[in-house]
């Protein structure tokens, strides 16, 4: 079994642009979270999908961010526009009940 | 809402020594408890869960856990810490419905091994 794959695994990007991350999660697997590691912050849950439909997105900051699901194997997370405060690790997990498996992430950095 | 809390942001050991991680949940039902792992520029890696059962669960790298609902604790421990322990490591608390799961972190502990 692969894991869970993300990408790109870096992403430097100017502030304005848009950004999309992709993620593919363990084949089976029905729950798929996105979540965002900072030094100040910690881990923060953005959202999370079950059977590909988001269950919770509370912990999206802002109307910038979307997350899509369009099926079992794929999902992004889009930011438009970015800015620099958006710099961050974000890390793709999916889980087949209990336990969640995380991704490698992707170091995205905005200028 | 369930919480988690690791006392200890920074741990220092000697390679060989034995190593406790605090950790103390707040959760109203019976807890599912995880430890992940951290490495420097990796994503989490599951160590160990309890779901029910036995108190002291195993998981692995030789690390092991033991639930104590009495303290809401789930402290991690290794008999003998490896230099490639070096990481940070989580605590987190579970909830379970129709919807799936989700896990609430703890700040995390960070952990570095002196030669």
């Amino acid at each position: 079994d692969a894991g869970v794959i993300q990408s790109p695994r870096h992403e430097v990007t100017e502030m304005g642009q848009e950004v999309t991350l992709r993620c593919k999660p363990i084949s089976g697997h029905n729950s798929l979270f996105w979540y965002r590691q900072t030094m100040m912050r910690g881990l923060e849950l953005l959202i999370y999908f079950n059977n590909n439909v988001p269950i919770d997105d509370s912990g999206m900051p802002e109307d910038r961010f979307s997350a899509k699901m369009p099926n079992a194997s794929f999902s992004t997370l889009k930011i438009q526009p970015s800015e620099p405060r958006d710099s961050a690790v974000y890390f793709c997990a999916s889980s087949p009940r209990s336990e969640q498996y995380f991704g490698p992430g992707t170091r995205l950095t905005v200028t | 809402a369930q919480s988690v809390t690791q006392p200890d942001i920074h741990i220092t050991v000697s390679e060989g020594a034995s190593l406790e991680l605090r950790c103390n949940y707040s959760y109203g039902a019976t807890p599912y408890l995880f430890w992940y792992v951290q490495s420097p520029g990796q994503g989490l890696q599951l160590l160990l869960k309890y779901f029910s059962g036995d108190t002291l669960v195993q998981g692995i790298k030789g690390f092991e856990a033991e639930f104590k609902r009495s303290q809401s604790s789930f402290n991690l421990r290794k008999p003998s810490v490896h230099w490639s322990d070096a990481a940070e490591y989580f605590c987190a608390v579970g909830t379970y419905n129709n919807a799936g799961n989700m896990l609430t972190f703890g700040g995390g502990t960070r952990l570095m091994v002196k030669p």
